[in-house]
């Protein structure tokens, strides 16, 4: 089965600098889908970023980015320019695709921005 | 663009009872996934309904049960709740057939459920 860790239960970065977010996961898929989601307080969950495994180039959003390294097993998390709004649980998620259509969660990162 | 909606926000009810949440998908989209989150913990899959069958299982008892309709809502009704059923109840939406957008599931606000 899939698993995903997130090995940092919170993080905290001061407003304006730059904070990784980790995340590792296990499978013996060659193709599948990486995800990167925050949860605000409110609890709505807010797709951030998508990563296709088969791409070598990683993505990027604005002010966030990926770090893939698909021999590793590790895509985490790159936000440059923190702001107090980026402040919200982060959750790594992998589907395996095909078929498998479900979304596997790791336990999240919580993070904090100073001001 | 409607977003994904979800209803009732909070619930309370009683071991034994029964409960139906309810979820209207991102406009334009087909496929309903239900998800249970537990206090501290990410999402666990309960179940995805496409063309109004169930498409797909997770790990759950048959005492979690969905339903879609037609216009493509979906409800998630539960049997015989236990304490351990207390938890946020999210739903997402997607796409299917426009593959690789199909794996990107848009969540709505989610159902907090508690039993006592």
């Amino acid at each position: 089965a899939q698993t995903v860790t997130q090995s940092q239960p919170e993080m905290s970065v001061q407003e304006a600098e730059t904070v990784t977010l980790s995340c590792t996961y296990d499978t013996s898929e060659s193709d599948y889908y990486l995800f990167w989601y925050k949860q605000p307080p409110s609890r709505q969950m807010i797709l951030v970023i998508r990563q296709e495994a088969y791409k070598q180039q990683n993505a990027t959003e604005n002010r966030f980015s990926v770090n893939f390294q698909k021999a590793a097993k590790s895509f985490s998390l790159k936000i440059s320019d923190s702001q107090l709004g980026d402040a919200a649980m982060y959750f790594c998620a992998y589907s395996s695709g095909g078929s498998n259509y479900k979304l596997t969660f790791g336990k999240g990162t919580l993070l904090t921005v100073n001001p | 663009d409607a977003g994904v909606t979800q209803s009732p926000t909070h619930l309370i009810k009683t071991r034994g009872q029964q409960v139906t949440l309810r979820c209207s998908p991102k406009s334009g989209h087909d496929t309903v996934s239900w998800y249970q989150q537990a206090l501290g913990q990410g999402p666990q899959f309960i179940f995805q309904y496409y063309e109004e069958e169930e498409r797909q299982r997770g790990n759950f008892p048959d005492r979690f049960s969905g339903h879609q309709f037609p216009n493509y809502s979906s409800e998630l009704n539960v049997n015989a709740l236990l304490l351990g059923d207390s938890a946020l109840y999210l739903c997402a939406s997607s796409l299917a057939g426009r593959e690789p957008d199909s794996y990107e599931q848009y969540f709505g606000p989610g159902t907090r459920l508690t039993v006592t």
